[in-house]
């Protein structure tokens, strides 16, 4: 059974820290893994899609990482914004299980002026 | 561009009735799927659809069921209704044929509240 993790559940950084979201995953045999974003109340924004084969992704100030020999990703964000104040998700699918993403419980980033 | 919409907004129901939710996939995708997202966790697989058939389903009783139309629009029903069904339902859809390089994009999501 695929088990994500995300560690710390919080986060608190003043304006301008760049900073690291880490997500780690029991299966290593994934078949991508799709970091979002996730404003309270509401839905989810996708952020990256890594597929299996590749080792990171780029959108602007993110940059997402994976290790699948080691089972994590991480979310790397450069000159942090109050706007950035959220909770961020990693969810990763299994090929045998495509269908099925298994999501962690998410890191609240709270980003002061 | 529409993207994933979702409706009602909120809803609140009495436990032991039945409720149905609603979802309209993003304009070119195919597929859709239903997570429950409870507070402060992340969302839990309930089920995809494709091609109007149910294609995988996670952990959830029979009182959970869905369809989906030729329209590739989507429905979530929850019949008897527990007070631990209360929680956000979130609709995201993408595409069936190569899901590895298919992001999910999700709606809005569906407050439900069992009094």
């Amino acid at each position: 059974k695929q088990e994500v993790t995300q560690i710390p559940a919080a986060l608190s950084v003043p304006e301008g820290e760049n900073l690291v979201l880490n997500c780690s995953f029991t299966d290593s045999a994934i078949y991508n893994l799709q970091w979002f974003r996730q404003d309270p109340g509401k839905g989810l924004t996708s952020l990256l899609l890594i597929q299996s084969s590749q080792r990171e992704q780029t959108s602007g100030r993110l940059n997402a990482s994976l290790d699948k020999s080691s089972g994590r990703s991480t979310l790397y964000i450069a000159a942090s914004q109050p706007g950035d104040s959220a909770t961020y998700l990693c969810a990763v699918r299994l090929p045998t299980n495509a269908g099925k993403s298994t999501f962690g419980d998410g890191t609240t980033l709270t980003v002061k002026p | 561009d529409a993207g994933v919409t979702q409706s009602p907004t909120h809803l609140i129901k009495t436990r032991g009735q039945q409720v149905t939710l609603r979802c309209s996939p993003k304009s070119g995708h195919d597929t859709v799927s239903w997570y429950q997202q409870a507070l402060g966790q992340g969302p839990q697989f309930i089920f995809q659809y494709y091609e109007e058939e149910e294609r995988q389903r996670g952990n959830f009783p029979d009182r959970f069921s869905g369809h989906q139309f030729p329209n590739y629009s989507s429905e979530l029903n929850v019949n008897a209704l527990l007070l631990g069904d209360s929680a956000l339902y979130l609709c995201a859809s993408s595409l069936f044929l190569g899901q590895g390089n298919s992001p999910l994009h999700f709606g809005n999501g569906t407050r439900l509240t069992v009094t």
